[in-house]
């Protein structure tokens, strides 16, 4: 089955910008989604398509695909951006694959 | 922009049923997921049903137990979940997809309910 990897857990100081790695295999292929999830919240969308920005996410927020990594950037970080980041994909062999997420800490 | 409430979560014995209701607003366009998260753990993708109703995909994990349908008279998309087990306790989603979903979940999830919980105990 299809894997993609992220971090548990990435650490930046307020006003620096924060990056935040998804890999996985055949990623040319593949178009990547990511979510921010605030405790005791529902999941957001904040970047489709690899680096997509729905129209209410601040400029902030950008992703890109290399083709083996995927990254949500986040620039000038806030404390209100803490909180988990989970990447998607949709594999044909394996439907939706979430990655395991990764714990924004700012410092 | 869609609006989505979820409803029907609660506790139930193993081997049990549950219905869960979605209420959206504006969603006859468009595809609609249900997605779960148990507790202190990540996503997990659950069924995706057509705009118009005729096409159903779910996964693995949940196909044969579950079951997803919509009516768009009265705009609300249900999830019925027979043969619970306690790895289904979660927090259950609905979602919606940017387009029709006519193919399945090769989308991203554009708009998201708050949430209701499932609790499986005895």
């Amino acid at each position: 089955s299809y894997v993609l990897t992220q971090p548990p857990s990435v650490s930046v100081a307020p006003g620096q910008t924060a990056r935040i790695p998804c890999g996985g295999n055949n990623f040319e292929t593949k178009r990547v989604h990511w979510y921010q999830q605030k405790p005791g919240q529902a999941p957001v969308l904040v970047v489709y398509d690899d680096s997509g920005r729905p129209s209410r996410i601040p400029e902030r927020f950008s992703g890109s695909n290399s083709g083996t990594t995927a990254t949500l950037t986040i620039s000038g970080v806030e404390a209100g951006d803490e909180a988990d980041y989970y990447c998607h994909v949709w594999d044909s062999s394996s439907d939706v694959v979430f990655g395991g997420g990764t714990k924004l800490t700012v410092l | 922009q869609v609006h989505l409430v979820e409803s029907g979560g609660g506790v139930v014995q193993p081997g049990r049923s549950l219905r869960l209701s979605c209420a959206a607003s504006g969603f006859s366009a468009y595809g609609i997921h249900w997605v779960r998260q148990a507790p202190g753990k990540g996503l997990d993708w659950v069924a995706v049903i057509s705009h118009d109703g005729r096409n159903t995909y779910y996964a693995q994990s949940v196909k044969g137990r579950f079951s997803i349908s919509r009516d768009n008279s009265k705009s609300t998309v249900y999830l019925e979940m027979n043969s619970l087990r306690p790895e289904d306790t979660a927090v259950y989603y609905c979602a919606s997809d940017p387009g029709i979903a006519a193919a399945g979940p090769t989308e991203y999830f554009q708009h998201w309910g708050q949430g209701t919980l499932v609790t499986v105990s005895s």
